[in-house]
């Protein structure tokens, strides 16, 4: 089945303790991203990558980085988790070329930080 | 002022009923116009989009697009229950603004369809 994953599900930790959250798709996609979703504001992007080792900031970039090493995999790490954090967390991917109107979304990772 | 306005409801009908979602937006560079479905803990899935202004349909759906008006459009047919979800609109600039597939989205809209 042609999918995103995500893991884990559901996280709950502590301020200042590292954590990534992994993404993958098995659909040989160029382009993966990440994004947060919070009440009241929606999703948005927090950074995307238009290939292997290829990452780019989106718009709420602060407190996270992502690596590409391998094409189906683009983890989500957080170095310093703070309660600024606490979000649902959306991965998602593309084929080449048609990433700005067909994304698709893994089941999302639910993030508190204390 | 955001730059994609959307009522998050939420909204309740009854079956059968037709359904109306809108969204508003103040940036003209948006090209690509979406249309995301997003059930109770799941990711959104993509519905339809369409590209510029104009009418898109597909099934019980249509998607329209008014670029002069700034104001994008969701109606759904004889509305269903399992139709009951959030409903999000979602913009971009496409590939010759080079923005990196970012798509900008409204808050969602919150639909129920009573049986």
């Amino acid at each position: 089945e042609a999918q995103v994953t995500q893991n884990p599900r559901y996280l709950i930790t502590v301020t200042g303790k590292k954590l990534t959250v992994t993404c993958s798709q098995n659909m040989n996609h160029e382009y993966m991203s990440w994004y947060r979703q919070d009440p009241g504001l929606g999703l948005r992007q927090i950074y995307y990558s238009m290939n292997v080792e290829v990452t780019d900031k989106g718009d709420v970039p602060e407190g996270y980085k992502v690596s590409r090493k391998e094409k189906r995999n683009f983890p989500l790490i957080l170095e310093s988790p703070s309660p600024n954090q606490t979000s649902l967390y959306f991965c998602a991917s593309s084929p080449r070329g048609r990433q700005d109107y067909e994304q698709y979304f893994g089941p999302g990772t639910r993030l508190t930080v204390t | 002022q955001k730059e994609v306005e959307q009522d998050p409801g939420p909204l309740s009908v009854p079956e059968g009923a037709i359904v109306s979602l809108n969204c508003t937006y103040s940036n003209s560079a948006f090209q690509y116009f979406m249309w995301y479905r997003q059930y109770s803990r799941k990711g959104p899935e993509l519905l339809m989009y369409t590209y510029s202004s104009g009418n898109k349909e597909d099934g019980r759906f249509t998607a329209q697009v008014d670029k002069s008006s700034k104001y994008i459009s969701l109606f759904i047919r004889d509305s269903q229950p399992s139709d009951s979800a959030t409903y999000l609109c979602a913009m971009s600039g496409g590939v010759i603004y080079n923005q990196g597939g970012k798509l900008i989205f409204g808050q969602g809209t919150e639909l129920s369809v009573k049986p």
